[in-house]
């Protein structure tokens, strides 16, 4: 069974700093996605970046990067110039892909407090 | 429209009550989940529907029992819940290709 880790229960940086949190994943699958989410205090669960794991590519929207390492089963988001609206709960997810009628639902890791200071 | 809406938001029932979550979206996706989330914690699937048959019942307790009338709904039957069922319940839908799960607001439920 696929297994999703994150280390770091509290990360804490200053407003317009950089900021990585980390995430590491245990599968035996070869083609799978992995995504991270942002849960804030409304509670929507919100997707902030997706990689699909046959492409080498790192994937990137705006501030938000992903450092993909698929031989270590490591995927790590990076965010740029911090805002005080990133401060959330960061889940780092896994799927299988869904396809030919059969779906299976997100693995989740245990999640990463970010706070932001001003 | 990325919209996945859920209703009510908040439930407050006892245990010897029946009610259902209601979870809605027309993106035309053919997979709907159910979430179970408590709090400081990531959240748990309960159910996967996939072109409205039900694929994945992650053992859950029959007290929860889900049905998916057609592809744009997905409800969850409740009854006979338990204080421990206490919980955030997330609904999620999904297409094949993108593979990307967007998320309602959820139902946040108390039972007293």
């Amino acid at each position: 069974a696929q297994t999703v880790t994150q280390s770091q229960p509290e990360m804490s940086v200053q407003e317009a700093e950089t900021v990585t949190l980390s995430c590491t994943y245990d599968t035996s699958e070869s083609d799978y996605y992995l995504f991270w989410y942002k849960q804030p205090p409304s509670r929507q669960m919100i997707l902030v970046i997706r990689q699909e794991a046959y492409k080498q590519q790192n994937a990137t929207e705006n501030r938000f990067s992903v450092n993909f390492q698929k031989a270590a089963k490591s995927f790590s988001l990076k965010i740029s110039d911090s805002q005080l609206g990133d401060a959330a709960m960061y889940f780092c997810a896994y799927r299988i892909p869904y396809s030919g009628g059969g779906a299976d639902g997100l693995t989740f890791g245990k999640g990463t407090h970010l706070i932001i200071q001003p | 429209d990325t919209e996945v809406t859920q209703t009510p938001k908040h439930l407050v029932m006892g245990m010897t009550n029946k009610k259902s979550l209601k979870c809605e979206q027309h993106m035309g996706h053919r997979a709907m989940y159910w979430y179970k989330q408590k709090a400081k914690k990531p959240p748990e699937l309960m159910f996967v529907y996939s072109y409205e048959k039900l694929s994945i019942n992650e053992s859950v307790p029959s007290r929860f029992s889900p049905e998916c009338p057609n592809s744009s709904l997905l409800n969850l039957h409740l009854h006979a819940l338990q204080p421990e069922d206490s919980a955030l319940y997330l609904c999620a839908s999904s297409q094949e290709g993108p593979n990307i799960q967007y998320f309602g607001a959820g139902t946040r439920l108390s039972v007293l």
